[in-house]
């Protein structure tokens, strides 16, 4: 069965940093381009990233651009979000998900993990 | 930039009634791009619908996709329990690369 699970969000103080991880299994995890997606408390989706199979093709939105970095370890089978200088507008459950291969759809999500930035 | 607008906001019907969810788009999309998910309370979204009309493995037959260029329906015919959800449009190609709408809210009248 494929699995994704994120880690590593937490409570966090404005203008810290944090990084997420996404741990996947169930597919060959260097296939699939993969992607971030989050969602304030109580608001809609929002994507925020993406990264190719191979890390060469890499594009945020830019609510985070020259803020959050993606990157992915196709060896560990996980992927990344360091996101640094957070605001409160950055607080939100942070979901990895997999684009399906050559696709514009995401077929499969993680549970998500919620970032708080809070002093 | 491509703007998804979803309507209505929230939408109250029955079980065994219909439900007709709309999305608009800023821009025209490309017919293999737009898809559709449904997210229940403290759960992940759910692929349900891609290449405006094609449903995602496990998704009943009472969900259909429909639409060209910008605008694009999601219909939910006999509408069972476990369907009230909230309802979010996606489109690929951009820019930017990805945008959702801001979902429609399907409740229990």
């Amino acid at each position: 069965d494929v699995q994704l699970v994120e880690s590593g969000g937490g409570l966090v103080q404005p203008g810290g940093s944090l990084r997420l991880s996404c741990v996947v299994s169930g597919f060959t995890f260097s296939s699939y381009s993969m992607t971030w997606v989050r969602q304030a408390p109580g608001k809609g989706l929002e994507w925020i990233s993406y990264i190719s199979g191979s890390s060469v093709t890499i594009d945020y939105s830019d609510s985070v651009r020259g803020r959050f970095t993606i990157s992915r370890d196709n060896a560990k089978d996980s992927l990344y979000l360091q996101m640094n200088s957070l605001t409160d507008e950055d607080t939100a459950v942070y979901y990895c998900a997999r684009r399906s291969g050559g696709k514009g759809y995401f077929d499969y999500w993680g549970p998500g993990t919620l970032v708080t930035v809070s002093s | 930039e491509i703007v998804l607008t979803q309507s209505p906001d929230t939408l109250s019907l029955s079980p065994g009634e219909e439900a007709t969810l709309s999305c608009r788009a800023s821009q025209s999309v490309g017919y293999a791009y737009l898809s559709w998910y449904q997210q229940k309370p403290g759960q992940a979204p759910r692929l349900l619908i891609y290449g405006t009309s094609t449903r995602a493995t496990g998704v009943p037959d009472r969900f259909s996709g429909s639409g060209f260029g910008t605008e694009f329906t999601l219909t939910i015919s006999r509408l069972e329990p476990e369907d009230f959800a909230v309802y979010y449009c996606q489109q690929y190609g951009g820019p930017p690369l990805y945008t959702f709408g801001q979902g429609t809210k399907l409740e229990i009248k």
